[in-house]
This record gives C-alpha cells, sequence and structure tokens, in this order.
C-alpha cells in the first residue's frame, strides 16, 4: 500500500537560513508527488509538483526514487514561509479518479 | 484551477443531531472529494462523489454515516449523521479536472460537537 511519511511535526528555522523538510514514500508504482502548503486561515492549496520541475516561492524539491524521497528545499527561509506543509502522493483509483495519500505535515516556524 | 465555496464556514451541533455541508465549484469537474481533518492531524478521505453516481467511500466510514450527494458537475453535498463529539474536525472538499491527479481544495468548515 502506498504511503507518505513526513517524519517532523514542527520545524523551527530562523530566518535566512535553509530550510529542508523531509518526505518519504513508499510506492510500488512509479510516482509523482506534490507539496501543498497551508498558511494560517487559509486553504490548502499546491505549492509544486515534482513533474513540473519549478522554483515556487523559492522552494525546490527533487524526486529521489532510489531514497524513496521528496524533500522540500528552500536555501533562504522567510517569514511569511511560516505554515503547513503537506506531501501528497496522487494514486490512480480507476475510472479516471486520483485519490491522495497525504503525509502528516510539518509545521515550519521561520523565526524572526 | 478552481474556485471552490463551503458552506457553513463553521458551526457548533449538539450531539446526536445531523449537519449538512455543501460544497460549490466555479466550474464544472470530474471529481470530488470529500475529506477530514481531526484536530492536530493530516487529511483523511472520506469518499469520492462522482456526478450521477452512488460516492465511493473509504475504509472507516460509511453512507449512514457520511451521505453525500453529488446532483451536478459543480455541486456536493456531506451530511455528518447523528453526531458525536468525536466528530469534531474540518471537512474539506476537493475537486480534480479532465482524469488530473491534481486536486484543488474549498476552505473547510470547521465543526464542533458538544
Amino acid at each position: 500500500a502506498q504511503r507518505v511519511t513526513q517524519p517532523e511535526k514542527l520545524l523551527s528555522v530562523f530566518k535566512g537560513a535553509p530550510v529542508e523538510l523531509k518526505c518519504n514514500y513508499s510506492y510500488s508504482g512509479s510516482p509523482e508527488l506534490f507539496w501543498y502548503v497551508q498558511y494560517s486561515r487559509q486553504r490548502l492549496q499546491l505549492l509544486l509538483r515534482h513533474i513540473s520541475r519549478e522554483s515556487i516561492k523559492g522552494f525546490t524539491a527533487d524526486l529521489n526514487k532510489g531514497e524513496t524521497s521528496f524533500h522540500l528545499k528552500k536555501p533562504f527561509a522567510q517569514e511569511e514561509d511560516s505554515a503547513m506543509y503537506y506531501c501528497a502522493l496522487p494514486v490512480y483509483s480507476g475510472a479516471g479518479s486520483y485519490q491522495l495519500t497525504f503525509g502528516k505535515g510539518t509545521k515550519l516556524s521561520v523565526i524572526p | 484551477s478552481a474556485v471552490i465555496s463551503q458552506k457553513p464556514s463553521r458551526d457548533i451541533c449538539q450531539r446526536g443531531t445531523s449537519l449538512t455541508i455543501q460544497c460549490q465549484v466555479d466550474s464544472q469537474v470530474t471529481m470530488m472529494f470529500w475529506y477530514r481533518q481531526q484536530p492536530g492531524q493530516s487529511l483523511t478521505l472520506i469518499a469520492t462523489a462522482n456526478q450521477g453516481s452512488e460516492a465511493t467511500y473509504e475504509s472507516g466510514f460509511v453512507i449512514d454515516k457520511f451521505p453525500i450527494s453529488r446532483p451536478n458537475l459543480t455541486f456536493s453535498t456531506l451530511t455528518v449523521s447523528n453526531m458525536s463529539p468525536e466528530d469534531s474536525s474540518i471537512y474539506l472538499c476537493s475537486v480534480s479536472r479532465g482524469g488530473g491527479n491534481e486536486q484543488f481544495f474549498g476552505p473547510g468548515t470547521r465543526l464542533t460537537v458538544l
């Protein structure tokens, strides 16, 4: 069965420090992974997906199939990055539908 | 993307009553999903709602407790029946389009059961 693991419930870093939010997955197929973010009092929104290979708000994430990881990184944290981050794995469930399996989430707190 | 609204945004209910949550999308979508997010927890999928067919429920969730309607391609409702304090959660609606695997989320409904 598929599984997404985010080992850190809370991560605190100082402003300007590098950030790495860890995500490991277990999936028998060829994975496509997402990072979702939820800022305070806002809805859950897609931050980035590995297939697009983009940098969004300075964040990047590389899929490492050997280590089954999809860690989210940013070289210099900003206060506005404080939020809840969820790693998610879409799994095909039939009839053209995909379900998302979410990790437990990591709360990032950037200290001024 | 999609613009998704949910009603109510929050409610406080008495034990034993039922609450129906509405999810409205600004355009037609293929799939709609209902999630529960208990305090301090991640999102758990309750069911997938297809237009014109019965909802598909995940393990641990049953239709009698969480009946779902999907009358058209822009609207769905989730009812939380015979509520108990353990049902206190945020309930989220999400949608996906045209066979895509990305989901767009509504703002959520914060339910407190006394």
